[in-house]
C-alpha cells in the first residue's frame, strides 16, 4: 500500500494561515488524496479530497503537486477550533474505503496558540 | 441529529467478561465501517459492511471479535472473553458509496471507550 508521510506536530498562531505537509513518494495513479481530521473525543471528520488539481471547499484548500509525490493542506485562517490531528491518506479510485478500509497514520498534531 | 450515533460512549468491564457495541449509521448509507484506535495512533480499520453482507472481516484482530448487520441498518460489534490489550476507542463510520461515483467520504461517530480491567 502506498504510504504516507507527515510530520508529528506542528504550531501555529491563530488566524494566520496553516500549511499541513504530506509526502507520499509511491502514489499510483488511481489514488486519490484525501484528508481527514479529528478533534479531541471526537471521530474523524472528513475535510477534502483531490487527484490532480488543487482543490477547494469551505472548510480548507488542497494543493497537489505536479507530479503527485507531495500535497499540502491549507488552512487559510485557523482557528482554536481547528487545533486537532490531520491525516493524509491515499485511497485509490476515491472510494470511502472498501476492502481495505482507509488506512489512517499517525498524522499531524496541530497546535493553534491564540 | 442525524449522524452516525455509537452507543454506549463508555464501557468498563473485567479481563473475560463479553462486550457489545451499537452503532446506527446515517440512515440512507450502504456501507458501515468498524475501526479501532489506540492512543497515540490513528484509526485501524477492523471490517466493513455493504448494506448486510461483510465484505471484509480478514482483518478483526482475533477470533473474539465479531461483527454483524443483520438488516442492513444498526451494527454491532461484539468482542468475547476481553482481554486488557483490547481497550480501546472503537469507531463505526458509514458511507453511501454509489457505482460510478468518485468518492465517498465517511461520516464517523463519536466511538465507544471500552476500558478492560
Amino acid at each position: 500500500d502506498a504510504k504516507t508521510t507527515q510530520p508529528n506536530s506542528m504550531e501555529s498562531n491563530e488566524e494566520e494561515p496553516v500549511h499541513l505537509p504530506c509526502n507520499h513518494s509511491t502514489i499510483s495513479g488511481t489514488d486519490y488524496i484525501h484528508w481527514y481530521r479529528q478533534l479531541p473525543s471526537q471521530g474523524p471528520e472528513y475535510v477534502i479530497h483531490g487527484l490532480t488539481s488543487n482543490v477547494n471547499n469551505r472548510m480548507a484548500s488542497l494543493a497537489i503537486a505536479e507530479d503527485r509525490k507531495s500535497s499540502t493542506l491549507i488552512l487559510h485562517r485557523a482557528t482554536l477550533r481547528d487545533a486537532a490531528v490531520y491525516y493524509c491518506i491515499l485511497n485509490r479510485l476515491g472510494s470511502g474505503g472498501g476492502a481495505d478500509g482507509l488506512t489512517f497514520g499517525k498524522g499531524t498534531h496541530l497546535i493553534i496558540q491564540p | 441529529d442525524t449522524g452516525v450515533s455509537q452507543d454506549p460512549r463508555h464501557k468498563i468491564t473485567k479481563r473475560g467478561q463479553n462486550v457489545t457495541f451499537r452503532c446506527d449509521p446515517i440512515s440512507e448509507h450502504n456501507r458501515l465501517y468498524w475501526y479501532r484506535q489506540t492512543l497515540g495512533q490513528g484509526p485501524e480499520f477492523l471490517t466493513y459492511f455493504q448494506n448486510e453482507a461483510q465484505l471484509e472481516k480478514s482483518r478483526l484482530l482475533s477470533d473474539r471479535f465479531s461483527a454483524e448487520r443483520p438488516k442492513g441498518s444498526f451494527s454491532t460489534l461484539e468482542i468475547q472473553r476481553t482481554e486488557q490489550g483490547d481497550s480501546a476507542m472503537y469507531l463505526c463510520a458509514s458511507s453511501l458509496e454509489l457505482v460510478g461515483a468518485d468518492r465517498a467520504e465517511l461520516f464517523f461517530g463519536s466511538g465507544t471507550q471500552l476500558s478492560v480491567l
